[in-house]
């Protein structure tokens, strides 16, 4: 079965940084597109980041485009986000997903998530 | 201030049908990009209950179905169960954005 397992996330300083991975196991994971979605507290899910499935693209949302770093090693079958210059406004639970083959190119749904780790960002 | 529009709350009585509209413009639903749609219960990752508009993944009940048109969508749920009571969010593409886009949520209680 398919399975997305997220790093502990934590406590951060403002303007520190932290470094997310996800752990994919029950599928291919370098036949995949997959994405980092945020969910700040009582706030509907935000998009953030996405990588093609070897790599050779990425995309970002405006809110985090120059801070954070996506990347992945399909060897490892592990996906990345790099955090940096983190602000308080980036406190949320973050999510790991795939994005679905196959459904609409341009955002794709996404049919498997992680179970999501709390990022804090505060002094 | 979330792109796509949802109302925050809808609630129904068991066995009843509720709806939850979600509202786009010209850069997202109207410039016909696809619409999906989740189910979030509390302290759980969202689940994917509608894609591309009107289909439904393996193992989701046809109780659940989706619509899409001009620049809204629709998500319809009959038959209401206690256990439909959860956090349902749309989310499409904006081509202004260039990226995916979710609504704010809507919370639905069964009565």
């Amino acid at each position: 079965q398919v399975q997305l397992v997220e790093s502990v996330g934590g406590l951060v300083k403002p303007g520190g940084s932290l470094r997310l991975s996800c752990a994919a196991s029950g599928f291919t994971f370098s036949d995949y597109y997959m994405s980092w979605i945020r969910q700040a507290p009582g706030k509907g899910p935000e998009w953030i980041s996405k990588i093609s499935s070897s790599t050779s693209y990425t995309n970002y949302a405006d809110s985090v485009k120059g801070r954070f770093t996506i990347s992945r090693d399909n060897a490892k079958n592990s996906l990345y986000l790099q955090m940096n210059s983190l602000r308080v406004e980036d406190t949320a639970v973050y999510y790991c997903a795939r994005d679905m083959r196959g459904v609409a190119a341009a955002g794709p749904p996404k049919d498997y998530w992680g179970q999501g780790t709390l990022v804090t960002v505060s002094s | 201030q979330s792109v796509l529009t949802q109302p925050p709350s809808v609630s129904g009585a068991p066995g009843q049908r509720v709806t939850i509209s979600c509202t786009g413009s010209s850069s997202n639903i109207g410039a016909d990009y696809d619409v999906h749609w989740y189910q979030q219960l509390p302290g759980t990752a969202p689940k994917l209950l509608i894609y591309g508009n009107i289909n439904r993944p393996s193992g989701v009940p046809d109780r659940f179905s989706g619509s899409k048109s001009g620049t809204s969508a629709s998500l319809a749920i009959t038959g209401l169960q206690a256990e439909d009571e959860a956090d349902y969010y749309c989310q499409s593409y904006d081509s202004s954005l260039i990226g995916s886009v979710f609504g704010g949520g809507t919370k639905l209680t069964v009565l």
